[in-house]
């Protein structure tokens, strides 16, 4: 089974700031995982992917992500925060191992507000 | 691309009556998800296609949904007789199949049922 973890429900941090979104998994193999952001009255959105390789990952708006295989852990980062950055972030996970074709099983979702 | 399109992209409807949701994927994508979102229960897979085919319906919540994919290039989601607690946002996303690749959204269909 495959299972993703956002422990915090919303993150809070001031503009100008840096920013860090938790997220763990867990998956009986390997892990493909994905960042979603979601805005306000819209679909989720692509931000970035850990496949193989490096385990720093960059993405679109300047985000960031560092996979750790010990710690099981793949958090959503990015040096300054911008008050248009405020949404709703996703975290997902794909085992490696799974036969089930390209399915995703995402977190439960972690609310980022940047303040001015 | 146009990305995934979904239509109507906000619908109200009396409950008892019948909801018909579509869904045209990527172009060149064999796998199509639909979703729910809910503030209640978060984001869940409902059903997932393959080539056209139901591979995992085991999130479809009860006999009142149905989904079907008769081609590549269009997929609808049926939910007859509607009630309230289906009132939600219904997500349509399309990748390519192997593993790995990325899914990508459509912009969503918000469901009222009143």
């Amino acid at each position: 089974a495959q299972s993703v973890a956002q422990p915090e429900d919303q993150v809070n941090v001031a503009e100008g700031n840096p920013l860090t979104v938790k997220c763990t998994y867990s998956v009986s193999g390997n892990p493909y995982l994905f960042w979603y952001v979601q805005y306000p009255n819209r679909g989720l959105q692509f931000l970035l992917k850990y496949i193989t390789g490096d385990n720093l990952v960059k993405g679109s708006y300047g985000f960031e992500a560092e996979f750790n295989k010990s710690q099981t852990s793949f958090h959503l980062k990015k040096p300054s925060a911008l008050v248009s950055d405020s949404a709703l972030y996703f975290c997902a996970v794909r085992d490696m191992n799974n036969n089930a074709g390209n399915m995703l099983t995402f977190g439960g979702g972690t609310r980022l507000m940047v303040k001015p | 691309d146009a990305g995934v399109i979904q239509s109507p992209r906000h619908e109200v409807t009396e409950m008892g009556q019948e909801v018909t949701l579509r869904c045209k994927p990527i172009s060149g994508h064999n796998s199509l998800f639909w979703y729910r979102q809910t503030m209640m229960r978060g984001l869940e897979l409902l059903i997932y296609f393959n080539n056209n085919v139901p591979i995992d319906d085991s999130g479809m919540p009860e006999d009142r949904f149905s989904a079907k994919m008769p081609n590549a290039s269009f997929s609808t989601l049926k939910i007859q007789p509607s009630e309230p607690r289906d009132s939600a946002v219904y997500f349509c996303a399309s990748s390519l199949s192997r593993s790995g690749n990325t899914i990508y959204f459509g912009e969503g269909s918000w469901l009222t049922v009143v």
